[in-house]
């Protein structure tokens, strides 16, 4: 079935570093893909999302790029703040049995020290 | 513009009981979703309520259902509680249905813990 993978966390790095999460996934079709991002205490907030092969998608100094041929879509970013630390998913919406779903990745917990 | 907003944040059940979760949407928003989040299992899709019908749908029991009123407030039921449905349970609201302009917003979720 459809699935998203993510690296295991904790990352840890320091201020001004650069970040990779990896995230894969399995899907039929042609999912749309997101990184949404949970802060201690709070829902799930979009970060950014791409929902065709090559596209981009980039918030707040975070990019992705939708890449069908390794069905990647890796989260960077050039130069991490302490306010960066929280839990980034990875997820991809897909359409299967007659029902649209969103899938989720298990996260990857993000720790920036100054 | 006020967010999504569940209630109660936090909920202790025993097993066997049934529980009801509340989420209010984003005004005008009238596509709630429900999500799991656990960490053995991570964050999992419950189902999608739009306009009163439920549009998509997860692979849960059905223990778990829901519902949604005219003015787009929606209930997640989950019956015959069991231990592993204590969860972060989360809302999340869209103006259309899951779907390609779909976009989603989160509310801080209820915790439920089953004694």
């Amino acid at each position: 079935g459809d699935s998203v993978t993510q690296m295991e966390g904790p990352v840890t790095l320091s201020e001004e570093a650069f970040l990779t999460i990896n995230c894969t996934y399995t899907a039929t079709g042609y999912p749309s893909l997101f990184w949404y991002v949970q802060y201690p205490g709070e829902g799930l907030q979009l970060l950014l999302k791409a929902t065709k092969a090559d596209d981009k998608g980039s918030n707040k100094g975070f990019e992705a790029t939708y890449r069908k041929e390794t069905t990647s879509f890796h989260l960077e970013k050039g130069s991490v703040q302490v306010s960066d630390s929280a839990v980034y998913f990875c997820a991809l919406r897909t359409f299967s049995g007659g029902y649209n779903k969103l899938i989720f990745g298990a996260g990857t917990r993000l720790a920036v020290h100054p | 513009k006020a967010g999504v907003t569940q209630t109660p944040r936090y909920l202790i059940k025993t097993r066997g009981q049934q529980v009801t979760l509340s989420c209010s949407p984003i005004s005008g928003h009238r596509s709630v979703s429900w999500y799991q989040q656990t960490p053995g299992q991570g964050l999992q899709f419950l189902f999608e309520y739009f306009s009163e019908t439920q549009r998509n749908k997860g692979n849960f029991p059905g223990r778990f259902s829901g519902r949604q009123f005219s003015n787009s407030r929606s209930e997640m039921n989950v019956s015959t509680l069991e231990l592993g449905d204590s969860a972060l349970y989360l809302c999340a609201s869209s103006l259309v249905p899951l779907g390609s302009k779909n976009i989603q917003y989160f509310g801080a979720g209820t915790r439920l813990s089953v004694l």
